[in-house]
């Protein structure tokens, strides 16, 4: 079956722009996670929805970071006022569980670059 | 201290070789553990999960898991070059709630053909 989805694959922002990235998580899946990967890093935690309720979002490094998931399937995350140190790729992933088997499929990821 | 700790190499082993790669994690908390592959510009790829004591087997490779000393590794067998890529170790602690994993560095692991 098809696997999760990101776009845009690639962004380019001039510093100050507001960003909106999207995913779309494997069919079914009811827990959605949003990471930030720096260059040579593993992936940072963001925010995690379980359907349409974000239950944690302790990761968002600031209040220009903004994300939501109206109807529990497809997510958004919105980067107000872009930084140069937003610069990084931004992976979503999705399990289909909500214990503590919490086996997260990753989707391609978008690479962010603020200039 | 970071809370999972990987050998960021590279660790060079030769084709047909056994390559293993090391996990430390701090919380005791912990409860499920899993080893990612990621290649260079791709996102992780999840190849095993671990959630008890002991060693798990599946296909070349195997994870061993020791809560007491807080340490998980992977063992890959009879190494190819295309298993050439940076392996990350994650952990959560979804008994407290918290569903995040927390990732190590990763470890690049390098298979000499």
């Amino acid at each position: 079956g098809a696997g999760v989805s990101q776009s845009p694959r690639y962004k380019v922002a001039k510093r100050g722009q507001d960003v909106a990235l999207r995913c779309d998580p494997i069919s079914g899946h009811v827990s959605l996670f949003w990471y930030q990967q720096a260059l040579g890093q593993g992936p940072e935690f963001l925010t995690y929805f379980q359907n349409e309720a974000q239950l944690d979002k302790s990761g968002l490094p600031s209040d220009r970071f903004f994300a939501e998931r109206p109807e529990g399937s497809v997510s958004t995350l919105k980067i107000q006022r872009t930084q140069q140190e937003d610069s990084a790729v931004y992976l979503c992933a999705s399990s289909y569980r909500t214990d503590r088997s919490y086996e997260q499929y990753f989707g391609p990821g978008t690479r962010l670059t603020v200039t | 201290q970071k809370e999972v700790e990987q050998n960021s190499g590279p660790l060079s082993v030769p084709e047909g070789a056994i390559a293993s790669l090391n996990c430390t994690y701090s919380d005791r908390v912990s409860q499920s553990f899993f080893w990612y592959r990621q290649y260079s510009g791709k996102s992780p790829e999840l190849i095993m999960s671990i959630y008890s004591n002991g060693d798990k087997e599946d296909g070349r490779f195997t994870a061993q898991l020791n809560k007491a000393s807080q340490y998980v590794s992977l063992l890959i067998r009879d190494s190819q070059p295309s298993d050439s890529a940076t392996y990350l170790c994650a952990v959560n602690q979804a008994d407290t709630g918290r569903r995040a994993l927390t990732f190590g560095s990763g470890t690049r692991l390098q298979v000499q053909p």
